[in-house]
């Protein structure tokens, strides 16, 4: 069964804290998103990566940082984390072919106190 | 740019039911469209998709076409069950799906009742 792996479901930080989400795919895939889900605006997409070491800045970048060392992991970095980065994140993964479908993680809900 | 409006929530029927998801779109090219489901504690799912004007995408009793003249991309359902409570995000993407990912909508979230 293919998946895409989120390596926390539930993560409590402080504000200043510098946060590691980690997202691993296991279809050799080589687009990989990064997501954030918040009640009333849905998902709205942060960054992108199509290969090992690319990256794209998606519709909100700011105060997000992301690294690709390999094809199958895809880490979403908080610099210093705030209250308003609370959210569910979510991982997604496609091949490079057009109209292919995207595969999501289970998602991480974050809390930054 | 790209932009996807779909109706809000929660969207409350009884088992059985028929159902209609709204959704409308705004886009500068040829989208392909999704509706993607996400159940309770999991990651959202393709539920299905069109990929050019008049297709009719189709999976688990649910149907949606793509009607250029009028920017949907309905979702319809026949007979709800219970199991479908869920909540439903229309989506497109301008690249086909491809490396920059979807602009989705907000979300439905749909309760069915026994």
């Amino acid at each position: 069964d293919v998946k895409v792996t989120q390596s926390s479901r539930y993560l409590v930080k402080r504000t200043g804290e510098k946060v590691f989400l980690e997202c691993v795919q296991d279809m050799d895939h080589e687009n990989m998103f990064w997501y954030r889900q918040d009640p009333g605006l849905g998902l709205r997409l942060i960054y992108f990566s199509y290969d090992v070491k690319m990256k794209e800045k998606g519709d909100i970048p700011e105060g997000y940082s992301v690294s690709r060392e390999k094809k199958e992991r895809f880490s979403l970095i908080l610099e210093s984390a705030s209250t308003n980065q609370t959210s569910m994140y979510l991982c997604a993964s496609s091949r490079q072919a057009t109209n292919e479908k995207l595969f999501f993680g289970s998602g991480t809900q974050l809390s930054v106190l | 740019g790209d932009s996807v409006t779909q109706m809000e929530g929660p969207v409350t029927l009884s088992e059985e039911a028929f159902l209609t998801i709204n959704c409308t779109y705004t886009a500068t090219g040829y989208p392909s469209l999704f509706w993607y489901v996400q159940y309770p504690g999991e990651g959202l799912q393709l539920l299905l998709k069109a990929t050019k004007a008049d297709d009719k995408g189709s999976n688990k009793g649910f149907e949606a076409t793509y009607r250029k003249e009028t920017t949907s991309f309905h979702l319809e359902k026949g007979s709800v069950q219970v199991s479908d409570s869920a909540v439903y995000f229309c989506a497109l993407s301008d690249s086909g799906g491809g490396a920059d990912g979807l602009t989705f909508g907000k979300g439905t979230h749909l309760i069915i009742q026994p």
